[in-house]
């Protein structure tokens, strides 16, 4: 079975400061790699994903992922925090249809 | 387009008691499905749907009912509500027609759902 472990549940940087958010995940196949991100009060929604091809992703909001098969890591990333980033984001797995499985989430917090 | 919309945003239940948390999509989605969200856990798969007269259960489906009468509306009934069942739940739909794995998924607010 698949699973994701998303390394620290907390994560706390300064304004314009380096983000990096670790998920790993395990599959027996080749997995497609999902972050979301929540917003308070609010519902998912998608930051990148990564299905086929080009193992570097760019998503929105000035983010990006890169799948890399030999650490099993899919670790989001954006070079320079903002205020707006501050939001829980999910890393999510799917090897079939209708099974995604989702980490147990990060939170991000941006310092002034 | 409203996207994924849910009602009630809060609710609170006392043991034993029914109640169904109502979504609906407007954008022809034919998949839709139920999460549960709980502190530590991410999102977990309680049903799904592929299309209209068509669902099947997710990871936790033990005391939730759904059914998909149109594509646009997927009720999630809890039948005798549990403190278990103390959570957020999100619905969400997609375009593709199978719950393919490389869909993205759209997500409503959520309803936060406190059994006493």
């Amino acid at each position: 079975a698949q699973s994701v472990t998303q390394l620290g549940s907390h994560v706390s940087v300064s304004e314009g400061a380096l983000v990096l958010l670790r998920c790993n995940y395990s599959s027996s196949v080749p997995p497609y790699l999902f972050w979301y991100v929540q917003y308070p009060n609010q519902g998912l929604q998608l930051l990148l994903k990564y299905t086929t091809g080009a193992t570097l992703v760019k998503g929105i909001n000035g983010f990006e992922a890169e799948f890399k098969k030999s650490e099993t890591s899919f670790h989001l990333t954006k070079p320079s925090a903002h205020m707006s980033d501050a939001a829980e984001y999910f890393c999510a797995v799917s090897v079939s249809n209708n099974d995604m499985r989702f980490g147990a989430g990060t939170r991000l917090t941006v310092k002034p | 387009n409203a996207g994924v919309t849910q009602t009630p945003k809060f609710q609170v239940l006392k043991t034993g008691q029914s109640m169904t948390l109502q979504c609906a999509q407007d954008m022809n989605h034919e998949y839709m499905s139920w999460y549960r969200q709980d502190p530590g856990m991410g999102l977990r798969l309680i049903h799904y749907s592929v299309g209209a007269g068509i669902t099947d259960q997710g990871e936790v489906p033990n005391g939730y009912n759904v059914s998909r009468s149109t594509t646009e509306d997927f009720p999630l009934r809890l039948l005798s509500a549990a403190p278990s069942q103390t959570s957020v739940y999100f619905c969400a739909s997609s375009s593709g027609t199978s719950g393919s794995r490389a869909d993205t998924q759209y997500f409503g607010p959520g309803t936060r759902l406190t059994v006493l």
